[in-house]
């Protein structure tokens, strides 16, 4: 089975440093979709790519955060500088997502996410 | 701005219960409903779709159902297992943004043997 891979699964690092995660969506799929998870705000949506080009990215603090798409088999997210505040699983997800009003959507496939820890 | 809330938050029942659990969404112009499930420690599996146009999927012994126009959808597990327990979240997708899925915080289900 096709799957959406992340990496890296774990991430500890010192408040400050850069942190760079990444995301293998599943060949075929038009959208890629970031989102972090934590206890007390749940499951929020950073950023989403449409073919490759960004297409919403009102969920990131902007100042530090950016997600890029360099290539369809790569997707990026970066932390700049990190913050305690950031530590979170951060998913990818993957999808066939038909943007006409009366096309189907396909189920969104997630990765199985990067923890992050901000000491 | 769509909310999406998932009641009850946990749900502990006995191997082989038939179960529900309930989604309300506060704005009924969606353009899809999922239900996902997520383990511990891994991401979501979608379990089913169902399109705005639809009122219910049927997925092996899951069944989820949706009502736009009260903004409710259920989803109802025949014959609980063990294997069942895990926490399940539903999502609505925006009529006027379909790639953009609002959430709920889930129902965490403790199928006990």
């Amino acid at each position: 089975d096709a799957r959406v891979t992340q990496t890296p699964r774990h991430k500890v690092t010192e408040m400050g440093q850069e942190v760079t995660m990444r995301c293998q969506p599943i060949l075929g799929h038009n959208t890629v979709f970031w989102y972090r998870q934590t206890m007390m705000q749940g499951l929020e949506l950073l950023a989403y790519f449409r073919n490759r080009a960004p297409l919403d990215d009102s969920g990131m603090p902007k100042d530090r955060f950016s997600a890029e798409m360099p290539d369809a088999t790569l997707a990026t997210l970066k932390i700049q500088p990190s913050e305690p505040r950031d530590s979170a699983v951060y998913f990818c997800a993957s999808g066939l997502v038909a943007w006409g009003f009366q096309a189907s959507n396909q189920p969104q496939h997630f990765g199985d996410g990067t923890r992050l820890s901000i000491l | 701005k769509q909310e999406v809330t998932q009641i009850p938050a946990a749900l502990s029942v006995p191997e082989g219960e038939n179960l529900v659990l309930n989604c309300s969404f506060t704005d009924s112009a969606i353009y899809n409903l999922q239900w996902f499930r997520q383990d511990p420690g891994k991401g979501l599996t979608s379990l089913l779709l169902i399109q705005s146009s639809q009122r219910e999927q049927t997925s092996g012994r899951l069944n989820a159902s949706l009502d736009k126009s009260s903004g409710r959808s259920t989803l109802y597990i025949a014959a609980s297992q063990p294997g069942d327990s895990a926490t399940y979240l539903c999502a609505v997708s925006h009529n006027t943004n379909a790639g953009k899925s609002t959430f709920g915080d889930g129902t965490t289900l403790t199928v006990k043997p």
